[in-house]
């Protein structure tokens, strides 16, 4: 079983809708990641939090908005995706804030999204 | 900037055949080293890693050797089962002024059948 909670498992959106990803992890982690993969494809970083606070975005376009509520809690908010967005997305964390080159990942499962 | 370079998939074994997935990289610092792997329909698993050079990583049968004079990390398994199809990941992970990111090969797809 995966430490890093993903929920949706599956979502399929309109064009013109907005949603949300949700993320949670009770490790006590203090970085928490989005990543973002396609099919056959390595995760691309999208979002990273170090201690609650943004510190990378990886120019992302601004339909895609990152928020953290707490140390546990992550979340994506979407709204007017194309659908070249659909693709499975990735919580992640580790323990260490800021990142540290030592310290592994740890994954969710991830969000299925279909943008129709 | 940092890369890593995978052998190209898929791979495909029989069940007891001897597995290497081969991964060399290039970093401007000291990176730690991962292999990651992905099973269908799930999120990436950490198998093994490796923070210093000659640091070996081992995890369920699997291995790995930091080699700097090579700058490899190649990814060996004595005897495959069925259970290891997957697409596995190398990564490096290297310091950053933002901390640390992760850069991922492309992946190698494994294939074992009975």
């Amino acid at each position: 079983d995966t430490e890093v909670t993903q929920t949706p498992k599956h979502l399929v959106m309109g064009m013109t809708n907005k949603k949300s990803l949700k993320c949670e992890q009770h490790m006590g982690h203090r970085a928490m990641y989005w990543y973002k993969q396609k099919a056959k494809k390595p995760p691309e970083l999208m979002f990273v939090y170090s201690y609650e606070k943004l510190s990378i975005n990886e120019s992302v376009p601004s339909r895609f908005s990152p928020e953290c509520p707490n140390s546990s809690l992550l979340n994506l908010h979407l709204h007017a995706l194309q659908p070249e967005d659909s693709a499975l997305y990735l919580c992640a964390s580790s323990q260490e804030g800021p990142p540290s080159r030592n310290s592994p990942l740890h994954f969710g499962n991830g969000t299925r999204l279909t943008v129709t | 900037g940092d890369s890593v370079t995978q052998m190209e998939g898929p791979v495909t074994l029989s069940e007891e055949a001897f597995l290497t997935i081969n991964c060399t990289y290039t970093a401007t610092g000291y990176p730690s080293l991962f292999w990651y792997v992905q099973y269908p329909g799930e999120g990436l698993q950490l198998l093994l890693k490796a923070t210093k050079a000659d640091d070996k990583g081992s995890n369920k049968g699997f291995e790995a050797t930091y080699r700097k004079e090579t700058t490899s990390f190649h990814l060996e398994k004595g005897s495959v089962q069925v259970s290891d199809s997957a697409v596995y990941f190398c990564a490096l992970s290297d310091q950053g002024t933002s901390g640390s990111r992760l850069t991922f090969g492309e992946g190698t797809q494994l294939t074992v059948n009975p």
